[in-house]
């Protein structure tokens, strides 16, 4: 089975200062992750994914992630938060493999940047 | 380009009552989803389409639950008879790759269930 895990419910930064908001997961095979914004009374965006190569992947807005595959963990970053980043954020992972569609995600988690 | 399109936005039923979801996705995508949010968790799979076939519905209630994609295109999601624990928010996603590719969501179906 595959699963995702965000440890935190909510995180809070202070407009400018560097975000970070966690995700590990477990899957059985090599995974395919995946990083997805929610703004409030709307459907989720793709922001950014990691299939294979460069370690860290570069997505929308300015966010980043880097994939540790020793520590299981795909974690999202971006250098200076804005205020229109408070939002929920979620990661995903779907286990890499013919035949394998099921997409996992993580509870979420709540980015408040506050001015 | 448009993007998915779900309605409607926002419905309130009594239980016991029928309910029905509406999604339109994005031109070319073949693949679409149904997800469920409960209200402070991530979204989970009740079905997928390749074209106009099922090809995951192993999350789906099927006492209650029933969904089609006729012409691979629209797809409907039905809810008859709807039950309390129903309420949550019914996403539509759609996909060209759906095994690399990133999943385009509309906004969602809020049900609340009386």
């Amino acid at each position: 089975a595959q699963s995702v895990a965000q440890p935190e419910d909510q995180v809070n930064v202070a407009e400018g200062n560097p975000l970070t908001v966690k995700c590990t997961y477990s899957v059985s095979g090599n995974p395919y992750l995946f990083w997805y914004v929610q703004y409030p009374n709307r459907g989720l965006q793709f922001l950014l994914k990691y299939i294979t190569g460069d370690n860290l992947v570069k997505g929308s807005y300015g966010f980043e992630a880097e994939f540790n595959k020793s520590q299981t963990s795909f974690h999202l970053k971006k250098p200076s938060a804005l205020v229109s980043d408070s939002a929920l954020y979620f990661c995903a992972v779907r286990v890499a493999g013919a035949g394998s569609y099921q997409l996992t995600f993580g509870k979420g988690t709540k980015l408040s940047v506050i001015p | 380009e448009a993007g998915v399109v779900q309605s409607p936005r926002y419905k309130i039923i009594e239980k016991k009552q029928p309910v029905a979801f509406w999604c339109n996705p994005i031109s070319g995508h073949n693949t679409l989803y149904w997800y469920l949010q409960n209200l402070g968790q991530g979204p989970e799979l009740l079905i997928r389409y390749e074209n106009e076939e099922a090809v995951d519905d192993s999350q789906l209630p099927k006492d209650r639950f029933s969904a089609e994609r006729l012409k691979g295109v629209d797809s409907t999601l039905k809810i008859q008879p709807a039950e309390l624990g129903d309420s949550a928010v019914y996403l539509c996603a759609s996909s060209f790759d759906g095994y690399t590719g990133e999943l385009f969501f509309g906004e969602g179906s809020r049900l609340t269930v009386l």
